[in-house]
């Protein structure tokens, strides 16, 4: 089936750090990926929508200087938290649509990005 | 808009008890609905979908357009069920999807 890679799976760093988190697409072509974030025992909330060779399409209250998404490939979207700071820190989930089998969208294993 | 609403952030019953999971949802389109499971420590999947009308694990789900619900149900409850479900709800199959605050459901021994 259809695989959704992300990486790193849990990030500790320093507070006013840049990290990247990548998404990748194992087996397949993914044109449009999104990026959620989840806080602790909540909902997830779609940050940004990552569409590949152009710009992103940012949720509104979504700071796209802070959270910079790149899809410059078919199977590579990268999501780079810039100047990261405490607040910050939460779970970040990237998924991607699929035509075929039956889950129309693929979740990767998140992010858990943590800022002291 | 579109807005996912589960109304029971918890939800404890015991094995072999029935268990339901409540959605309701407002759009004014035809949507499409989804519950997806997210167990300790695993990405999160898909568990049902509206449009398959399958039953997956013993859950079921039935959308019911009148009261726009999509609740999630099972008759006799596991303890490997306990995880947390997320109801969503998107405008298109491969559109993004809005989900629910999601309900953290345990089940005793």
């Amino acid at each position: 089936g259809a695989v959704v890679s992300q990486h790193p799976s849990w990030v500790i760093c320093k507070s006013g750090t840049s990290v990247k988190i990548e998404c990748r697409s194992l087996d397949f072509q993914a044109t449009t990926m999104f990026w959620y974030r989840q806080f602790p025992k909540q909902s997830l909330m779609l940050m940004a929508t990552s569409n590949e060779g152009s710009k992103a399409t940012y949720e509104q209250g979504v700071e796209k200087d802070k959270f910079l998404i790149n899809h410059a490939s078919l199977t590579l979207s990268t999501l780079t938290v810039t100047s990261a700071h405490p607040e910050d820190s939460s779970f970040y989930i990237c998924s991607a649509p699929v035509r075929r089998g039956n889950q129309p969208q693929h979740f990767g294993d998140g992010t858990r990005l943590s800022i002291l | 808009a579109q807005r996912v609403t589960q109304p029971e952030k918890l939800l404890s019953v015991f094995k072999g008890a029935p268990v339901e999971l409540k959605c309701n949802y407002s759009y004014s389109g035809s949507p499409e609905l989804f519950w997806y499971v997210q167990y300790s420590r695993q990405r999160l999947q898909l568990l049902l979908r509206h449009i398959s009308r399958e039953s997956i694990k013993g859950f079921t789900a039935d959308l019911n357009k009148g009261e726009t619900s999509f609740h999630l149900k099972k008759p006799f409850a596991q303890e490997e069920d306990s995880a947390m479900y997320y109801c969503a709800l998107s405008r298109s199959t491969l559109g993004r999807l809005y989900f629910g605050r999601g309900t953290q459901l345990t089940v005793w021994p």
